[in-house]
């Protein structure tokens, strides 16, 4: 089984729905990061979460929120989207610790009409 | 703050040696990574490096120099396969960031 893995692996909506893209990991890390990644853009992080009662915003987290319901799990939502949302989302693990190996789960591409 | 610096796109001839080099500022810097992504594929780790020099994993191998704040990724007997974007993200006191990456096109 997978270490990380992410639902839906593809979603088409359309503006103004609410999204929500889940996240678990079996690695036991403390860690856990939502990504996204738009073409010539590279990745982007949007938000991230040392551990459970821990959230942060990243670098492009306008417009998301994001919940850490346990150690395995964390979701990311999209309260009223819109087309420019319209990206391959990752979600990642590690353990912060020693070489930090990310690990990514197959993504998730949103599709926002 | 953090920033890091890669070149956007590199094509080198099948068989073979390339350099992807980058350059970054990040507080708290500890190592850099390396990570490979395929065209439609999550990214995977490639290798670390925490110390200065270089680092051999087969046929690529990763360096460092942390006075520079400089690194690179040296794939060597390219392959078709190796075609693919390539990520440098340094590990400091901030989130792993991985920037824009470097698009590799490897040609016959």
């Amino acid at each position: 089984d997978a270490d990380v893995t992410q639902t839906p692996r593809n979603r088409i909506t359309k503006t103004g729905k609410r999204i929500m893209l889940e996240c678990s990991q079996t690695k036991g890390h403390d860690r856990m990061y939502w990504y996204r990644q738009d073409p010539g853009l590279g990745l982007r992080l949007i938000y991230y979460s040392f551990d459970v009662k821990d959230i942060n915003k990243g670098e492009i987290s306008d417009g998301y929120s994001v919940s850490r319901q346990a150690q395995a799990k964390f979701s990311l939502s999209l309260e009223s989207a819109i087309p420019n949302q319209t990206a391959l989302y990752f979600c990642a693990t590690n353990s912060g610790q020693g070489a930090n190996e990310q690990f990514f789960g197959p993504g998730t591409r949103l599709t926002v009409l | 703050g953090q920033s890091l610096e890669q070149p956007s796109e590199v094509t080198a001839v099948e068989g073979a040696i390339v350099q992807i080099n980058c350059t970054y500022q990040t507080s708290g810097f500890y190592g850099l990574s390396w990570y490979q992504q395929h065209d439609g594929g999550a990214p995977t780790f490639l290798s670390y490096n925490a110390l200065d020099g270089l680092e051999e994993t087969g046929r690529f191998s990763s360096f460092l120099s942390r006075s520079d704040s400089y690194g690179y990724l040296l794939l060597q007997e390219l392959q078709m396969k190796d075609s693919a974007s390539y990520f440098c993200a340094p590990s400091g006191n901030t989130p792993l960031v991985f920037g824009k990456g470097t698009r590799l096109s490897v040609i016959a």
